[in-house]
């Protein structure tokens, strides 16, 4: 069965800075992998997601991920962290019509 | 994006009582649901997978009869809490599919909805 891994349950940044969220992944079966993001007491709101084709992704508010089958990685980078960022984001990876299984989740909190 | 409504967005119920939380799909037909629980600070678990018409599938160690689930039309699924207790206070979030694309590959998700129980 498919799985991720989120190294670090919490980064912290400062604004302006390079934001780096780590995941990896563990699939049978080529994967579909996702990152959502998460305010408190709300639900998920996807950044950006990987199918097939171009391995860097582009996402919403200026987040990308690159897929890397040969380290079985897609980490979540944003070139400079803004106060608005401060969030949960969670990893996620879907094999085709299976359900989505999630990372643990990483913290993100962004300093003045 | 398609979007999924869940209700209600918070709920307060006396142990012992039975809670309905409700999942729709308001733009797309959804043939398959998933149920998700989070406790604070913690990722979301899968609970059960439900398609439209049949019983829903639960992982292991979810009780399939306390989280009474069902997905009775394309764009509704409702899971039920039945006999509520304080451990069952949780966030709970439905996710759907679109059964209407051909290579569908994400899931949206509702807003979640929180249970305490008291």
């Amino acid at each position: 069965a498919q799985s991720v891994t989120q190294l670090g349950s919490h980064v912290s940044v400062s604004e302006g800075a390079l934001v780096l969220l780590r995941c990896n992944y563990s699939s049978s079966v080529p994967p579909y992998l996702f990152w959502y993001v998460q305010y408190p007491n709300q639900g998920l709101q996807l950044l950006l997601k990987y199918t097939t084709g171009a391995t860097l992704v582009k996402g919403i508010n200026g987040f990308e991920a690159e897929f890397k089958k040969s380290e079985t990685s897609f980490h979540l980078t944003k070139p400079s962290a803004h106060m608005s960022d401060a969030a949960e984001y969670f990893c996620a990876v879907s094999e085709f019509n299976n359900d989505m299984r999630f990372g643990a989740g990483t913290r993100l909190t962004v300093k003045p | 994006g398609a979007v999924v409504s869940q209700h209600p967005s918070w709920v307060i119920c006396k142990s012992g009582t039975s809670v309905k939380i409700e999942c729709r799909s308001l733009d797309f037909q959804a043939t398959t649901m998933f149920w998700y629980r989070q406790f604070p600070k913690q990722s979301l678990m899968l609970m059960a997978t439900s398609n439209e018409g049949s019983k829903a599938t639960y992982e292991q160690g979810v009780e399939k009869d306390k989280f009474l689930i069902n997905h009775a039309s394309l764009t509704l699924s409702t899971l039920t809490v039945t006999s509520a207790h304080p451990e069952d206070s949780s966030f709970y979030i439905c996710s759907a599919r679109d059964g209407g694309r051909s290579a569908n590959t994400e899931a949206f998700f509702g807003q979640g909805t929180r249970l305490t129980v008291v």
